[in-house]
């Protein structure tokens, strides 16, 4: 199946610094790209869609200047969390549909821990 | 709008038993539906799907699912539980259109008894 790769797979910063997560189609092209949040033993999130070219679609209460995704290829969807807080220590995960189009694809995930 | 009830977030099962992970689904178009398993710290993995197609699905590691439009259901069984099932299963519809976003069940722990 489709292969989607996330970057890095864990990171640790301190309160108020910006971290970028970055999420690859490896063997297809992906116009549009979706991101997660998974808070510990709980299900999965969906944060906003990514579309290549063009602005991403945030879910209600999630606040895009916080959270600003860049879809700038058909391969590549940065997630860059902005000024973090502890709050936003989670588990970011990243898909793709297939080819397809009747599969989604995840990513390995993201764990965040904010100091 | 679509959105998916999975009955039980915690399942336990002897090992070599029958495996049952309920899922009900609401949507008010035909559904694609799906099932993943999640490893811990890990993505998540798609075990099988429903894409309208037959009704009966199998999947990855023996898995598999029926798709009931009558009873609005989607449930995963495996007929002999191994060590390694042990994990988080979820759940999860789409309007059946290529690019629709995934709505997520709750999540179902299955632990496996020795």
């Amino acid at each position: 199946g489709a292969v989607v790769s996330q970057h890095p797979s864990r990171v640790i910063c301190k309160s108020g610094t910006s971290v970028k997560i970055e999420c690859r189609s490896l063997d297809f092209q992906a116009t549009t790209m979706f991101w997660y949040r998974q808070f510990p033993k709980q299900s999965l999130m969906l944060m906003a869609t990514s579309n290549e070219g063009s602005k991403a679609t945030y879910e209600q209460g999630v606040e895009k200047d916080k959270f600003l995704i860049n879809h700038a290829s058909l391969t590549l969807s940065t997630l860059t969390v902005t000024s973090a807080h502890p709050e936003d220590s989670s588990f970011y995960i990243c898909s793709a549909w297939g080819l397809a189009g009747e599969t989604q694809y995840f990513g390995p995930g993201t764990r965040l821990l904010v100091l | 709008a679509q959105s998916v009830t999975q009955l039980g977030s915690h399942v336990s099962v002897s090992e070599g038993a029958l495996v049952l992970l309920r899922c009900n689904y609401s949507s008010s178009v035909p559904p694609y539906l799906f099932w993943y398993v999640q490893y811990p710290n890990q993505g998540l993995q798609l075990l099988l799907k429903y894409t309208s197609a037959a009704t009966l699905v199998k999947g990855i590691n023996g898995f598999e699912a029926e798709f009931k439009k009558s009873e609005t259901s989607f449930h995963l069984t495996k007929p002999s539980a191994h060590m390694s099932d042990a994990a988080e299963y979820f759940c999860a519809v789409t309007g059946g259109s290529s690019g629709d976003k995934l709505t997520f069940g709750t999540g179902t722990r299955l632990a496996v008894r020795p």
